[in-house]
């Protein structure tokens, strides 16, 4: 299976700060990259998927980018709702396989 | 509304068995492949099973293969998984989750989960 590796696994952000989370696959997995956003008591959230194209209604604050093994995740200019723990999932080969995520917390 | 909605969860046994539901509503639930998914402290998010279309096409996490079954009924817009000789370790929420048909994406929906524990 493709391990698929966070960092950090946790963060603390001010409102306004510009926030990168990066996920690294243990083997090269082409643009096959989705980012997700969980609040607590809720399912995930997908934010961008093709490691770089924003889910409709996400706000543009959120971009990805990367290929092969590296990608980010950055938000912008950090708001009060961006508080969560975002993961990442590959999709290149079955079984698809998360990162173990990464808390944003408020400083 | 688009939404996806689990059920069937509870405090089993080891050994014992579960249904789960998922029922959607709000989109054309037999043109989209589905899949389960379960969240625990201990391994995080893991995809447990896939079921195409027309169930033609089916996976499993290794680690349920020969004891959990997807299957769906288009007709009632439901998704199921049947859950057999359960372990300790398959304790986690479930999710019912969508893949986008249109890109060719997984999971572009989900719902709130149902939550199994299974404990003696």
């Amino acid at each position: 299976d493709i391990q698929m590796t966070q960092s950090p696994s946790a963060m603390s952000a001010s409102v306004g700060d510009r926030v990168t989370i990066t996920c690294r696959a243990s083997q090269g997995i082409n643009k096959y990259l989705v980012w997700f956003q969980q609040k607590p008591g809720k399912g995930p959230k997908r934010l961008i998927y093709a490691s770089s194209t924003l889910q409709s209604g996400v706000p543009s604050r959120f971009s990805g980018s990367g290929s092969g093994t590296e990608f980010t995740l950055t938000i912008s200019s950090l708001q009060p709702e961006d508080f969560a723990t975002y993961y990442c999932l590959q999709h290149n080969n079955y079984p698809w396989t998360f990162g173990q995520g990464t808390k944003v917390e408020i400083k | 509304e688009v939404q996806l909605v689990e059920s069937g969860g509870g405090l089993v046994k080891p050994g014992e068995s579960l249904r789960l539901s998922c029922e959607a509503s709000g989109f054309p639930f037999s043109t989209y492949n589905m899949n389960w998914v379960r969240q625990s402290p201990s391994k995080g998010l893991e995809s447990v099973a896939f079921i195409s279309t027309s169930g033609d096409s089916i996976h499993y996490a290794d680690s349920v293969k020969g004891r959990f079954t997807i299957s769906r009924d288009n007709a009632k817009n439901s998704l199921y998984l049947q859950m057999n000789s359960l372990r300790a370790e398959d304790t986690a929420m479930y999710y019912c989750a969508r893949d986008c048909m249109t890109t060719v994406t997984p999971y572009d929906l989900w719902g709130l989960g149902t939550l199994v524990t299974v404990s003696s």
